[in-house]
């Protein structure tokens, strides 16, 4: 069984600033790990993924994710946020060699203000 | 081209009433999940299918709820004698194959509220 831990439900930050959403995992197999973005009023879309090689997976939209084993973490960065990344982002995991059903965290807001 | 599309995206039953939330999966794609995402929450697995086959539905919360995929498209997602705690909106994804590292597709989802 996979769980997903998100620690922060809430995050504010200014735009230009630094943000990093966390994002924790609990497996008993190994996992294929993903960040999905909601933006208002929209559905989920996929943000990134990480499924194997290089540990540093980014998006086109400058953001950015590390998949760290040992900590078992797939943290969520960006260097400077804008107004438009305000939305609420969800980390997911899905076992290897599932049918790929995605076990999600609770979400984290991120709320970008100018 | 059209994404997944969800219908009604608004739903208010009595409590006891049976409703039928209808998904659209993108054309040509194997996969088809169902995710119930409670005020709050993330969303969590229902069920899955590959084509018109239920392979997995573990996360239906009880015998109330049916899906059902007959020709591999269109998928129907039915509660009977709603309950307030099925409050909630459902979501599906499809997917182009079966594996999974195929990115799903969500649709808008459809907003259920039992009074």
């Amino acid at each position: 069984a996979q769980s997903v831990t998100q620690l922060d439900s809430q995050v504010p930050v200014f735009e230009e600033a630094p943000v990093e959403l966390r994002c924790n995992y609990s497996s008993s197999v190994s996992v294929y790990l993903f960040w999905y973005v909601q933006y208002p009023n929209q559905g989920l879309q996929l943000l990134l993924k990480y499924l194997s090689g290089s540990t540093l997976v980014e998006s086109i939209n400058g953001f950015e994710a590390e998949f760290n084993k040992s900590q078992t973490s797939f943290h969520l960065r960006k260097p400077s946020v804008h107004i438009s990344d305000t939305a609420e982002y969800f980390c997911a995991v899905s076992g290897k060699g599932s049918q790929g059903n995605l076990i999600f965290g609770k979400g984290t807001k991120l709320s970008v203000k100018p | 081209g059209a994404g997944v599309s969800q219908s009604p995206r608004y739903k208010v039953a009595k409590r006891g009433q049976d409703v039928a939330l209808r998904c659209d999966p993108i054309s040509g794609h194997v996969s088809l999940f169902w995710y119930q995402q409670a005020l709050g929450q993330g969303p969590e697995f229902l069920t899955y299918f590959q084509n018109e086959a239920q392979l997995d539905k573990s996360g239906l919360p009880s015998d109330r709820f049916f899906a059902e995929r007959p020709e591999g498209s269109v998928s129907t997602l039915k509660i009977q004698r709603t309950q307030q705690e099925d409050s909630a909106v459902y979501l599906c994804a499809s997917s182009l194959g079966g594996l999974a590292v195929d990115t799903q597709y969500f649709g808008p989802g459809t907003r259920l509220t039992v009074l």
